[in-house]
């Protein structure tokens, strides 16, 4: 039981390059989310899924997609890379939704140059 | 939506001293509150939580108080050891439809043996 895995751990991008976050749950939860952390800024919601088949926008959607590609995977896309999204990203996963609790991933350290 | 804040950022106890840390939340509707923390490059994880419908709740040397009428809530730990230095952050979730959680911007607890 790996509980919630994200891929990679870490990674440099330059400016304007794309990348996708991947995250994956094994313990049949509906609910997924893409937080980022920043120094002094706690965890921010990106996006989330209620539940396979649905996204929708969190606090800090800009410059950021996703995909519920089935209900254990969950992906985070940047397009066009900007060093304000230098952050690492934490994927989490719940059984319903904020009522129970969030089992976080390892997390991605992500700088952009 | 939701707005919480968590005080104070940093703090710093010695061993075997107790640890407060406050969190107000906006949201009369809120009727979760979970508290995770954060090791040093470590995931969040959960550590205790509070309905809104208990006043207070305990697990061995960490408590949790709510007070709904003020919309704050606490986390007390007593008998600090050098193991419970960390982040921890707090978060409320507001009732009504799909339930997102908010979280508070971290404290960072130093135990100093």
């Amino acid at each position: 039981n790996a509980g919630v895995t994200q891929t990679p751990k870490f990674q440099v991008l330059k400016t304007g390059q794309s990348m996708t976050l991947q995250c994956a749950q094994d313990m049949n939860h509906n609910s997924m989310y893409w937080y980022r952390q920043d120094p002094g800024m706690g965890l921010r919601l990106i996006y989330y899924s209620a539940s396979e088949g649905t996204t929708d926008k969190g606090e800090v959607p800009n410059g950021y997609n996703v995909s519920r590609l089935n209900k254990r995977e969950f992906s985070l896309r940047l397009e066009s890379a900007a060093p304000s999204q230098t952050s690492v990203y934490f994927c989490a996963s719940s059984e319903v939704d904020g009522r129970k609790e969030q089992f976080f991933g390892p997390g991605t350290r992500l700088t952009v140059l | 939506g939701e707005n919480v804040e968590q005080h104070p950022s940093t703090l710093s106890v010695q061993e075997g001293d107790s640890a407060v840390i406050k969190c107000t939340y906006s949201d009369s509707a809120s009727n979760y509150f979970p508290w995770y923390k954060q090791e040093l490059g470590k995931r969040p994880q959960l550590i205790i939580d509070i309905r809104s419908n208990v006043g207070e709740k305990k697990d061995q040397r960490i408590a949790v108080t709510l007070n709904k009428t003020a919309k704050h809530f606490s986390l007390h730990i007593t008998e600090t050891q050098p193991e419970d230095s960390a982040v921890y952050f707090c978060a409320a979730s507001a009732a009504g439809g799909y339930q997102k959680v908010t979280f508070g911007t971290g404290t960072k607890l130093q135990v100093i043996p």
